[in-house]
């Protein structure tokens, strides 16, 4: 089976700094990737996703992740934080089972950002 | 207008209630789904539904049965609410079963057991 882990519960900067959210990940076979934002007592917003081509994903609102096989990760980064940028965020990957098509998600932790003024 | 709706959004009950929530997409889907969110954020699935046709049924206590009576309804009923069943639950569709689909989630229902 799949599995997610995103490096810090908690993660803190100010606003303008740069954001990293870490994401690694274990599959027997090249996954699929997925980073989802939560904001508070809301449903989960799809960030950007990787399948397959260009490693380098642009998603909504400023935000990019790289994948990177060697170092099986999936990490997420935006240039300069917003205050707006305050939410949880989830990694996930898909099932590894390539014959099922099953759509099963395996989402990570969450990573809680706050931005401060 | 609302992709996934779900109702209610919030929801307290006493243990040994049964209970149900319900869910719509308007978005041509495919595939729906049940999550559970427990007090720490942690998401699970629970159930999947592929046009009408259960897909994915997770390791879940049979007091939880989803219903399915088109692809743009998925219902969650519960019968015998324990007090480990409060948590978030979240439902979700997909254009499809595939791998590669995004997920478009609604906001949750909040069910608290007292």
């Amino acid at each position: 089976a799949q599995s997610v882990t995103q490096l810090g519960s908690h993660v803190s900067v100010s606003e303008g700094a740069l954001v990293l959210l870490r994401c690694n990940y274990s599959s027997s076979v090249p996954p699929y990737l997925f980073w989802y934002v939560q904001y508070p007592n809301q449903g989960l917003q799809l960030l950007l996703k990787y399948t397959t081509g260009a490693t380098l994903v642009k998603g909504i609102n400023g935000f990019e992740a790289e994948f990177k096989k060697s170092e099986t990760s999936f990490h997420l980064t935006k240039p300069s934080a917003h205050m707006s940028d305050a939410a949880e965020y989830f990694c996930a990957v898909s099932d590894d089972d390539r014959g099922s098509t099953l759509g099963r998600l395996y989402f990570g932790r969450g990573t809680q950002l706050t931005v401060w003024p | 207008d609302t992709a996934v709706s779900q109702t209610p959004k919030y929801l307290v009950t006493q243990m040994g209630n049964d209970k149900s929530i319900k869910c719509e997409q308007n978005l041509g889907h495919d595939t729906m789904y049940w999550y559970k969110q427990d007090s720490k954020k942690f998401l699970k699935i629970m159930f999947s539904y592929n046009n009408k046709e259960l897909i994915i049924n997770e390791t879940v206590p049979n007091r939880f049965s989803p219903k399915s009576p088109d692809k743009a309804h998925l219902n969650l009923h519960i019968n015998s609410l324990e007090l480990g069943d409060s948590a978030v639950y979240f439902c979700a569709s997909s254009q499809d079963r595939g791998e590669n689909q995004p997920q478009h989630f609604g906001d949750g229902t909040r069910l608290s057991i007292l």
